[in-house]
C-alpha cells in the first residue's frame, strides 16, 4: 500500500467553481501535513501547511481527518492561475516524507 | 534572492558517464534534500543534509552520491548513469526540519541514452 494516495485527476471545473482534494495516508504516526503546488514543468512551492484544527489561507481550505486517515484542500471560487498539480505531503516521524502523486486541477473559463 | 539554484536545466548523458548535478542555496538553511520525480510518481527522496558534513539516504540513494563540504552547496553526482536514472531532480532547503517548508530549485531534466 502506497504511503500517500490521491486521485490523480484530471479535475475541470469552471471558472468560480469549488472544487476539494483528498488525499489518504497510511501510516496513522504521521505528524505533519501539506498541500503543495506544482506548475507544469515546475518546481513545487508550498501552498499551505495543514493543522489539527484545519486551517484557511483565503481561499483556500485545509483540514485534517485523523480518524480516517486523510488530508482535504478545497478551493472556492476557482481562478485559471488555480490551474495546477497539488500533491499532497505526509511525514511520518523525523524524516520520512511522503509526497503524493498529485491532483491535476485545469480551471476553465 | 536567488533561493535555490540548481544547474544544468537539461542534459543528455550516455550509459555509463557519470555527472554531478548542482545545487546551491543563499537562504543559509541547514537541510538540503535531493528529489527525483518519474512521469506519474511522486517525488523520492535520495538523499538529504542536516549541515555541512552530514548527509544521510533517502528512500532510493543506488546509484547516486553527495555530499556536503559547505552550508550552501549539497551536489549530487551520479557515477555510472542508467536509463533508469531518467528523471527530473529537484534540490530542496528548509530552515530546519524535515517539517518546515521546503524550497525548491527549478530542477534538472537528465535524460541517459
Amino acid at each position: 500500500r502506497k504511503e500517500v494516495e490521491q486521485d490523480p485527476g484530471p479535475f475541470n471545473v469552471p471558472e468560480g467553481a469549488t472544487v476539494a482534494f483528498n488525499c489518504t495516508y497510511s501510516n496513522s504516526a504521521s505528524q505533519s501535513f501539506f498541500w503543495y503546488r506544482q506548475d507544469c514543468r515546475k518546481e513545487p512551492k508550498l501552498l499551505m501547511s495543514v493543522y489539527s484544527s484545519g486551517n484557511e489561507d483565503g481561499r483556500f481550505t485545509a483540514q485534517l481527518n485523523r480518524a480516517s486517515q486523510y488530508i482535504s484542500l478545497l478551493i472556492r471560487d476557482s481562478k485559471l492561475s488555480d490551474s495546477a498539480t497539488y500533491l499532497c505531503v505526509v511525514l511520518t516521524g523525523a524524516n520520512n516524507l511522503f509526497f503524493g502523486t498529485g491532483t491535476r486541477l485545469t480551471v476553465i473559463p | 534572492n536567488a533561493g535555490v539554484t540548481q544547474t544544468p536545466k537539461f542534459r543528455i548523458l550516455k550509459i555509463g558517464q557519470s555527472m554531478t548535478l548542482q545545487c546551491t542555496q543563499d537562504m543559509n538553511h541547514n537541510y538540503m534534500y535531493w528529489y527525483r520525480q518519474d512521469p506519474g510518481m511522486g517525488l523520492k527522496l535520495i538523499y538529504y543534509s542536516v549541515g555541512a558534513g552530514i548527509t544521510d539516504k533517502g528512500e532510493v540513494p543506488n546509484g547516486y552520491n553527495v555530499s556536503r563540504s559547505t552550508t550552501e552547496d549539497f551536489p549530487l553526482r551520479l557515477e555510472l548513469a542508467a536509463p533508469s536514472q531518467t528523471s527530473v531532480y529537484f534540490c530542496a532547503s528548509s530552515s530546519g526540519t524535515f517539517n518546515q517548508p521546503q524550497h525548491f530549485g527549478d530542477g534538472t531534466r537528465l535524460s541517459i541514452l
